[in-house]
């Protein structure tokens, strides 16, 4: 299995600009998670997903945070416009459902995003 | 509000050294208490925790949970260089569906 897939790796861009983050989880895993990561903060959970539908976006930050997951294999956490303090690692991570035995979570390698 | 905190924030020692690293939670519905390793990129599982008293190992790594004191730690022993990285401890809900709430994770530096 390839694991969790993120993409891109990195991301420099320009204040005001659009940014698109995707995310494609482990093959047969129905939950998706969106974790934004920072010195100060830590990791947060922004949005949730089960079965391709969003649980919980209590966490998303403001308006210009959406996210989607239009099938089981993507989803995608978009940010328009983007600001300086949105500058974070952005993990995205899956899990099955199942018995207590198989409730890890297993991250995606995240993207570094710089907003200038 | 739901948290989980860590201690200590940061923490370095020298190879050999044993350390521990705590966690409390308040959480409701609790399910389990996971920890992960963090190094340069995503973090990467270590125990799961769902019982009171009962001891995972690891090679030198153990972990034990205690839900009357609504903690866990997470012991290191005989510590190499390549245990310096970030360990966080996350708590799963579950109330119909499952959610992680995080710690904001120890850093621990291990010197030659």
């Amino acid at each position: 299995d390839a694991g969790v897939i993120q993409s891109p790796r990195h991301e420099v861009t320009e204040m005001g600009q659009e940014v698109t983050l995707r995310c494609k989880p482990i093959s047969g895993h129905d939950y998706l998670f969106w974790y934004r990561q920072t010195m100060m903060r830590g990791l947060e959970l922004l949005i949730y997903f089960n079965n391709n539908v969003p649980i919980d976006d209590s966490g998303m930050p403001e308006d210009r945070f959406s996210a989607k997951m239009p099938n089981a294999s993507f989803s995608t956490l978009k940010i328009q416009p983007s600001e300086p303090r949105d500058s974070a690692v952005y993990f995205c991570a899956s899990r099955p459902t199942g018995s207590a035995g198989a409730n890890v979570l297993t991250f995606g390698a995240g993207s570094r995003l710089t907003v200038l | 509000e739901d948290k989980v905190v860590q201690s200590p924030l940061s923490l370095v020692v020298h190879e050999g050294d044993t350390v521990t690293l705590n966690c409390s939670y308040e959480v409701t519905n609790f399910r389990s208490l996971l920890w992960y390793k963090q190094e340069k990129k995503a973090p990467t599982f270590l125990f799961m925790l769902t019982s009171s008293g009962i001891e995972k190992k690891s090679g030198r790594l153990s972990s034990i949970l205690d839900k009357k004191e609504l903690s866990s730690i997470l012991n290191i022993t005989a510590t190499q260089t390549g245990d310096s990285a970030i360990y966080l401890c996350a708590v799963e809900q579950a109330s119909g569906t499952y959610k992680y709430i995080f710690g904001t994770g120890t850093r621990l530096k291990v010197l030659a």
